[in-house]
């Protein structure tokens, strides 16, 4: 069975600084990563996903993720964080049944 | 991509009565998930509902508590039965849609949030 652990739960940057979350994640076969942003009150809105070819993957609101298979991480990052950007932000790893197995989340606070 | 909407949004419910969720999605598609979210927690998935067949759940999740109907391919709703305090969670439809890539991608609707007294 797949898992994923995010290993912060709580992140505070200030508004206009880099952020990093980290994620590992755990299954036997090909990934299908994921990363889903969670503003309060809100549903999941995809940010960007993995499935193969080129591990740095580009997703919306300037988000990226980097793929690195010897250490098992999907980390995400942006350059220049808003204060839009705080939310709650979930990776997920999707099986070949296409159910998804989400990690803990890490809350993002930006401190103007 | 897919237009998710859910109702209720929200709901106060009392202990012990039954509350059905909604899920409506604006294209047909074959598989809907039902995931549940507890207050600070992730994600879990409850069961995987295809129309024309049974809803599949997940361990710890049983019929006769989350049952689920799948009646066409764009509509389904999970019914939380005989509800307890514990039951106060957000839940989350997803419909899985096909890309063109290797592997599909899931939309989530907004969530409905339910508090049980």
């Amino acid at each position: 069975a797949q898992s994923v652990t995010q290993p912060d739960i709580h992140i505070t940057v200030s508004e206009g600084a880099s952020l990093e979350l980290r994620c590992n994640y755990s299954y036997g076969a090909t990934p299908y990563l994921f990363w889903y942003v969670q503003s309060p009150g809100q549903g999941l809105q995809l940010l960007l996903k993995y499935f193969s070819g080129d591990t740095l993957v580009q997703g919306i609101k300037g988000f990226e993720a980097e793929f690195k298979r010897s250490q098992s991480s999907f980390n995400l990052r942006k350059p220049s964080v808003h204060w839009s950007d705080a939310a709650e932000y979930f990776c997920a790893v999707g099986a070949i049944d296409y159910k998804l197995s989400f990690g803990a989340g890490t809350t993002v606070t930006v401190r103007a | 991509s897919a237009v998710i909407s859910q109702k209720p949004s929200r709901d106060i419910c009392q202990r012990g009565t039954s509350l059905t969720i909604q899920c409506q999605v604006d294209s047909q598609v074959t598989m809907m998930f039902w995931y549940r979210q507890q207050p600070g927690q992730s994600l879990t998935l409850i069961a995987t509902a295809n129309q024309g067949s049974e809803a599949t759940y997940e361990s710890g999740f049983v019929i006769d508590k989350f049952p689920i109907s799948r009646p066409n391919l764009t509509f389904s709703t999970l019914t939380v039965s005989n509800m307890s305090p514990e039951d106060s969670s957000i839940y989350l439809c997803s419909v899985e849609v096909s890309t063109g890539l290797t592997y599909n991608e899931q939309f989530f609707g907004p969530g409905t949030r339910l508090t049980v007294l």
